[in-house]
């Protein structure tokens, strides 16, 4: 099955700044790639998303990056907003065929106002 | 568009019961649906996975015989924990994907969860 690992599991930044986080996967069939954002008691909320065959997007704050040789992919969040605190997971999806997502374990991104 | 339900949000048993969970696609029909649970402050674990009309695929460690699926529907999947226990308390989350490209079938669209407390 597929190994994710999310790096950090927490991570604190000043309101403005930039905060990234990185998602490794074992699969090299993988070929879909999203970012979720939790927050507390609630559903997980697709945030962005990025194919096999796309390097990067883009989406107003929000970008993914992809490195499919290097198997990871990085989520970036530019001018944070304390609205953004949330818990952010990657979910790779295996190319199985199973339409599977393997979650992340998690980051818990704190903005400080 | 793209909205699934989960019915109930909450809910509180005793030990030995059995809970049912619905999970509804509500605009469109959902060729398979996923069963996740979250234990606080952890992941999400991916339970099983059901295709409307056949059995469902279980994940390893997860007892089918406890946690019984059923997606009797294009539109409808049930999960029932049965003789539910403390370590049961959970937050369930079903999800759906559509095979229509048109409804972006790359994607699983979540239900809001349902809180099961056993006590």
């Amino acid at each position: 099955g597929e190994n994710v690992e999310q790096h950090p599991s927490t991570l604190s930044v000043q309101e403005g700044d930039s905060a990234v986080i990185k998602c490794t996967y074992s699969d090299s069939a993988s070929n879909y790639f999203p970012w979720y954002k939790q927050e507390l008691g609630k559903r997980p909320q697709l945030i962005i998303d990025i194919r096999s065959n796309v390097g990067e997007k883009k989406d107003q704050r929000i970008a993914v990056t992809l490195n499919k040789t290097a198997k990871h992919f990085s989520l970036h969040i530019t001018e944070t907003q304390p609205e953004d605190s949330a818990v952010y997971f990657c979910a790779p999806r295996s190319g199985a065929g199973s339409y599977q997502l393997t979650f992340g374990k998690g980051t818990k991104l704190s903005v400080i106002p | 568009g793209a909205v699934v339900s989960q019915h109930p949000s909450w809910v509180i048993c005793k030990s030995g019961t059995s809970v049912k969970i619905e999970c509804r696609s509500l605009d469109f029909q959902a060729t398979t649906m996923f069963w996740y649970r979250q234990f606080p402050k952890q992941s999400l674990m991916l339970m099983a996975t059901s295709n409307e009309g056949s059995k469902a695929t279980y994940e390893q460690g997860v007892e089918k015989d406890k946690f019984l699926i059923n997606h009797a529907s294009l539109t409808l999947s049930t999960l029932t924990v049965t003789s539910a226990h403390p370590e049961d308390s959970s937050f369930y989350i079903c999800s759906a994907r559509t095979n229509l490209v048109s409804r972006g079938r790359n994607e699983q669209f979540f239900g809001p969860g349902t809180r099961l407390t056993v006590l």
